[in-house]
């Protein structure tokens, strides 16, 4: 069993819709989680990051954290077109010297 | 522009052959760290440097190496290429090595291994 699962879709919604983009992970000593967002040929820029559980928001995106089941979402609202793109969840353990674990990516078309 | 610089963008060499790839930090951060992207695989992490020393150390292969300089730029050597090495190569920079810090990515350079 892979440390993070992400369904790799692709996932095609009309502009507007609300999108939901999860992950699920089996290390439980993982504390720090983030969504990177991947366009075409460039290469991920941080989104939102958490620290242990519980909601973020920021504009469109909600960022949710349940650690209980070591799963975590991504919410996007009023999706655009420009919303199209890969989307990585990333996640940490509280230690010195550990890298951060990304997810597969969910491949995200939001169609005009 | 995430102010991190990768080159070259994209690399053809042929298998058995040795590859450098470069990548310069964004300005006044200290830590870099080497990431591997491919289809089966995903984005696995390679190896950190932190102000010119090995800090973590992934699933990197014996076959690579890497190095940061004085400057901090830093260097991802790849040795006896096999076709399977064929991925994309991206470049992260942070201000520190604390598990806080944030991640800033390169473009990131394409090696194609034919």
């Amino acid at each position: 069993q892979k440390e993070v699962e992400q369904d790799p879709g692709p996932l095609s919604v009309p502009e507007g819709a609300i999108v939901s983009l999860n992950c699920t992970y089996s290390n439980s000593a993982f504390q720090y989680f983030m969504w990177y967002r991947q366009y075409s040929r460039k290469g991920p820029e941080l989104l939102m990051y958490t620290y242990s559980s519980g909601n973020k928001e920021d504009g469109r995106f909600t960022a949710q954290v349940d650690k209980s089941s070591k799963y975590i979402s991504l919410f996007i609202r009023d999706s655009q077109p420009s919303d199209s793109a890969t989307y990585l969840c990333a996640m940490k353990a509280n230690q010195a010297g550990t890298a951060l674990i990304f997810g597969k990516g969910t491949t995200l078309s939001v169609s005009s | 522009d995430s102010g991190v610089t990768q080159t070259p963008k994209h690399l053809i060499t042929a298998t058995g052959q040795r590859v450098t790839l470069r990548c310069s930090p964004r300005s006044g951060d200290l830590s870099v760290y080497w990431y591997q992207q491919s289809l089966d695989q995903g984005l696995q992490f390679l190896i950190q440097y932190y102000n010119g020393e090995e800090r973590a150390k992934g699933n990197i292969l014996e076959r690579f190496s890497a190095q940061q300089f004085p400057d901090l730029h830093s260097e991802l050597n790849l040795s006896s290429l096999e076709l399977g090495d064929s991925a994309l190569y991206f470049c992260a920079s942070s201000v520190g090595a604390g598990f806080l810090d944030i991640q800033y990515f390169g473009a990131g350079t394409r090696l194609s291994v034919l």
